[in-house]
């Protein structure tokens, strides 16, 4: 089982929907949890990082963190074609590693 | 402007002939790690630093050597590269805590180095 689990995808949606992006892991004493977005070439930018259980939003971004199930997810509103790009899940172990996921694709065509 | 850089950005090399990718960071930060990224396997770990002169291995270290002499330099050192450390390398810094929180996951990433090694 992999440590950070995500869905390669690609994931794709109609400019203006709902974009919903999904992460598992596996070590339960993980305390923090980073969504970045990775456009084709380019490296790594993080758009949130989120802390405690519950939802946190940013802009057009809600993380949501559910810690009993090990799951976190990045919901993208009113989705652009400038959203689509590759987006990493990383969580950080209760040592210092960080550990990233294979990422989603998403693909939002107008 | 605040910014990791990294060269070279681009480098095509041979088995054995030892390699250097420098690695600066301006935002003064503890917190400084490199990264190997290969397709199908995401974002691998090689090594990080907590600080000047700490250094400690990531998932996939073999081949691998770096130093902190200095808080902004943080080089990535192949000693003698192997055709399996062809990747795209990336380096990240960041502060170590941030509002109470461990913030090592708050990473700021350079362009990346794409490495072949024939």
């Amino acid at each position: 089982q992999k440590e950070v689990e995500q869905n390669s995808g690609p994931l794709s949606v109609p400019e203006g929907a709902i974009a919903s992006l999904n992460c598992t892991y596996s070590d339960r004493v993980s305390q923090s949890f980073f969504w970045y977005r990775q456009y084709s070439g380019k490296s790594p930018e993080l758009i949130m990082s989120i802390y405690s259980n519950g939802d946190k939003e940013d802009g057009r971004f809600t993380a949501q963190l559910n810690k009993a199930s090990q799951y976190v997810s990045l919901l993208i509103r009113d989705s652009q074609p400038s959203d689509s790009a590759t987006y990493l899940c990383a969580v950080n172990r209760a040592t210092d590693k960080l550990i990233f996921g294979t990422g989603t694709r998403l693909q939002v065509f107008p | 402007e605040a910014q990791v850089t990294q060269n070279p950005r681009y480098l095509i090399t041979v088995t054995g002939k030892k390699l250097t990718v420098t690695c600066s960071q301006n935002m003064n930060h503890e917190y400084m790690s490199w990264y190997r990224q290969d397709p199908g396997l995401g974002l691998r770990q090689i090594y990080y630093s907590m600080n000047v002169e700490v250094t400690d291995k990531g998932d996939v270290p073999e081949g691998y050597k770096v130093s902190r002499k200095e808080k902004r330099n943080f080089p990535l050192i192949l000693e003698s590269p192997s055709p399996n450390q062809t990747s795209l390398y990336f380096c990240a810094s960041s502060l170590l805590r941030t509002g109470g929180h461990l913030s090592t996951g708050e990473l700021f990433f350079g362009e990346g180095s794409r490495l072949t090694v024939l």
